[in-house]
């Protein structure tokens, strides 16, 4: 079965700064690639997502990229705020996402210090 | 995105008891709704796949016997955590589209 691994486990930033989570996938028919950021007690809240036929996706502070032949994915966040601190998890199913289970990585907790 | 309710929020029961808990899609008919587990401090464990009119897939180390789901309707999924234990207690989370999850349910087992 599909394997993510995530990378770094926790990361500190001052605001204003950038950061950057990075996951592997082992499944390589994996096609969709979301990110969620969980906040404490809270369900996790879809960010940004990408398919595997582009290479990179970017909405306003966050964008994420996609080497299908390296097998990663990237979030990255620049211009961080406090409020950008939680838990960020990447996934990869095989699917469009609408019927299709998803494999988590296991979770980034970003800090943003002011 | 998707609207995905769940009920109870929160529950905190006595060791041997069940517990069931609801899923629902309010915005849209799911034939398939997905349960996850998480434990404190650690990822989103897919436990399970619930098909509607048919009977759920189980994730391997999942106890199907343990884990009962029901997807009766289009709109509703339940999952009835069955004579409960103390390492039961988790964060039991549904997924309606794939994409979007359900609040999430806190089960406490004492």
């Amino acid at each position: 079965g599909e394997n993510v691994e995530q990378h770094p486990s926790t990361l500190s930033v001052q605001e204003g700064d950038s950061a950057v989570i990075k996951c592997t996938y082992s499944d390589s028919a994996s096609n969709y690639f979301p990110w969620y950021k969980q906040e404490l007690g809270k369900r996790p809240q879809l960010i940004i997502d990408i398919r595997s036929n582009v290479g990179e996706k970017k909405d306003q502070r966050i964008a994420v990229t996609l080497n299908k032949t390296a097998k990663h994915f990237s979030l990255h966040i620049t211009e961080t705020q406090p409020e950008d601190s939680a838990v960020y998890f990447c996934a990869a199913s095989r699917g469009t996402g609408t019927a299709s289970k998803l494999t988590f990585g296991t979770g980034t907790r970003l800090q943003v210090t002011l | 995105g998707a609207v995905v309710s769940q009920h109870p929020s929160r529950v905190i029961c006595k060791s041997g008891t069940s517990v069931k808990i609801e899923c629902r899609s309010l915005d849209f008919q799911a034939t398939t709704m997905f349960w996850y587990r998480q434990f404190p401090k650690q990822s989103l464990m897919l436990m399970a796949t619930s098909n509607e009119g048919s009977k759920a897939t189980y994730e391997q180390g999942v106890e199907k016997d343990k884990f009962l789901i029901n997807h009766a309707s289009l709109t509703l999924s339940t999952l009835t955590v069955t004579s409960a234990h103390p390492e039961d207690s988790s964060f039991y989370i549904c997924s309606a589209s794939g994409q979007f999850f359900g609040p999430g349910t806190r089960l406490t087992v004492l």
